[in-house]
C-alpha cells in the first residue's frame, strides 16, 4: 500500500506570494492532518480535515487555510507569504472510525518551503 | 494546557547498549501516546502506538511504556546500533483530537 505523499517536496518563495502544498493519504484514510515544523518552535498542528469538513484547527493566523476533496486528498494554501512561513510542512493520514481521530498517523515526507 | 517534554534533548551512546528515552506529558487526559522517529531533512516515521487502555507496545528492539497516572511513557531501544541513530519524538493525542509533541531526543550511536 502506498504511503503518504506530498508535492511538491521543496518551494521557494517570496515575501508576500501565495502557496498551496498537496497532501495524498494513504488509501482508505479519511483524515487529514497537517503540521508546521521549525527549529524554533518544533512540531505545530495547523488543521485537520475528514470527509471534507474541518474538524480542527491549531493555533495559526488565517492566512493559513486547507481544503480536503472527495477523494481525501488535501491541500494547504498560505498566503502573503513571512520569512517566519519558512518550515517544514508535513502532513498526516489516518484511518479513522466513529468520527474520532484517535488513531495511529503516518507521515508523508513533508514539503519543505523556504520564503525569502 | 498539554505540555510534552522528552529528556534528554540529546544522547550519545556506543554500540550495542541498551537505553531509554523519556517523555512527560502534564494532563493524564489522553487517547493515545506514539513515539515516532524523524531523520535529518526528513519526514516521520511511527514506530509505536500505545492507546490509553495500554501499559505497553513491543516492535522488534523496541519497547514503548505509558504509565498514565503519572504522565510518563519510556521508549526502550535494545542493543543499539548505528543505524537506530535520529531524532525520536513522542507526541499525546489529547481530547481534542491534537498531536501535541515533545521537542525530541536527538539519539547518536557511536560505531
Amino acid at each position: 500500500k502506498a504511503g503518504v505523499t506530498q508535492t511538491p517536496r521543496y518551494l521557494i518563495k517570496t515575501r508576500g506570494q501565495q502557496v498551496t502544498l498537496s497532501c495524498s493519504p494513504i488509501s482508505g484514510h479519511r483524515s487529514v492532518s497537517w503540521y508546521q515544523q521549525t527549529p524554533g518552535q518544533g512540531l505545530q498542528f495547523l488543521f485537520e480535515y475528514f470527509s471534507e469538513t474541518q474538524r480542527n484547527k491549531g493555533n495559526f493566523p488565517g492566512r493559513f487555510s486547507g481544503r480536503q476533496f472527495s477523494n481525501s486528498r488535501s491541500e494547504m494554501n498560505v498566503s502573503t507569504l513571512e520569512l517566519g512561513d519558512s518550515a517544514l510542512y508535513l502532513c498526516a493520514s489516518s484511518y479513522t472510525s466513529g468520527g474520532s481521530s484517535y488513531n495511529e498517523q503516518f507521515f508523508g515526507p513533508g514539503t519543505r518551503l523556504t520564503v525569502l | 494546557k498539554q505540555e510534552v517534554t522528552q529528556i534528554p534533548a540529546a544522547l550519545s551512546v556506543p554500540e550495542g547498549e541498551n537505553l531509554v528515552l523519556n517523555c512527560s506529558f502534564t494532563d493524564s487526559a489522553i487517547y493515545n501516546l506514539q513515539w515516532f522517529r524523524q531523520d535529518p531533512g526528513k519526514g516521520l516515521t511511527s514506530l509505536l502506538l500505545i492507546q490509553s487502555s495500554q501499559r505497553e507496545q513491543t516492535s522488534g528492539r523496541l519497547n514503548a511504556s505509558l504509565d498514565k497516572s503519572s504522565g510518563r511513557s519510556t521508549l526502550y531501544i535494545a542493543a543499539s546500533q548505528p543505524g537506530d541513530s535520529a531524532t525520536y519524538l513522542c507526541a499525546v493525542t489529547g481530547s481534542n483530537y491534537q498531536l501535541i509533541w515533545g521537542a525530541g531526543t536527538k539519539l547518536i550511536i557511536k560505531p
